[in-house]
């Protein structure tokens, strides 16, 4: 059974413009959550998608979006980009809400 | 904002050690998940515990929970350097089950 699949794996763009991170999660996994992690403030939650509907948002600014299509595949975006969101981007799955988060390697986003 | 506390952040032992990993929280939760994450790639789900768990093992692995705490610990017997790697707790709150919130992690390091 594949794990969850994040792309690209690296990415370096510059101040201003946009960026597009997507998920594909474990087969049946209709839940996918997008963490940010950096190492001044960790693993920060930014959202969570089921069945196509944001259920949950972090505490994040406007810039950070995602939406869910029909397959369960997620994508992130990220508009206007700072040098603050230089992070390494996870994507995680789960069966239901309060079953096991399987995580993807993650994108490592680099803001120049 | 983190969850809680990990303690200690840093951990170095020799292999065969045993290494004891405590994580602490504020709020009342569901469950509690352990990961591990090697040199900032993704994260690996090790085990999770339910709030009406007290215990639970798996192969090397064994996880307390305590709620009256609100702490858990990883236990890790027999250590191997493959087990060198950064160690996160991460809760799934009641009212919020779609979430994880995590600690800041301990950094173990096996010395051969």
């Amino acid at each position: 059974k594949a794990g969850v699949t994040q792309t690209p794996r690296y990415l370096i763009k510059t101040r201003g413009q946009q960026v597009t991170l997507s998920c594909s999660p474990i087969s049946g996994h209709r839940s996918v959550s997008w963490y940010q992690q950096t190492p001044g403030q960790g693993l920060q939650f930014l959202f969570e998608y089921f069945s196509e509907t944001q259920r949950n948002k972090g505490n994040f600014p406007g810039r950070f979006s995602g939406r869910q299509f029909s397959n369960s595949r997620s994508e992130m975006n990220v508009s206007t980009l700072e040098l603050g969101d230089s992070a390494l981007y996870l994507c995680a799955s789960k069966m239901a809400p309060s079953t096991e988060a399987f995580f993807g390697q993650g994108t490592r986003l680099t803001v120049v | 904002s983190q969850q809680g506390e990990e303690d200690p952040q840093a951990l170095s032992i020799q292999e065969g050690e045993n290494a004891t990993m405590n994580c602490s929280y504020k709020t009342s939760i569901n469950n509690l998940q352990w990961y591990r994450q090697n040199s900032g790639r993704g994260l690996v789900h090790l085990i999770l515990i339910r709030s009406n768990e007290r215990e639970k093992h798996s192969g090397r692995l064994r996880v307390t929970l305590d709620t009256s705490k609100k702490s858990s610990s990883l236990l890790i017997t027999a250590s191997r350097a493959a087990d060198t790697a950064s160690y996160f707790c991460a809760t799934g709150e009641i009212q919020g089950a779609q979430k994880l919130v995590f600690g800041q992690g301990t950094r173990l390091t096996i010395n051969p």
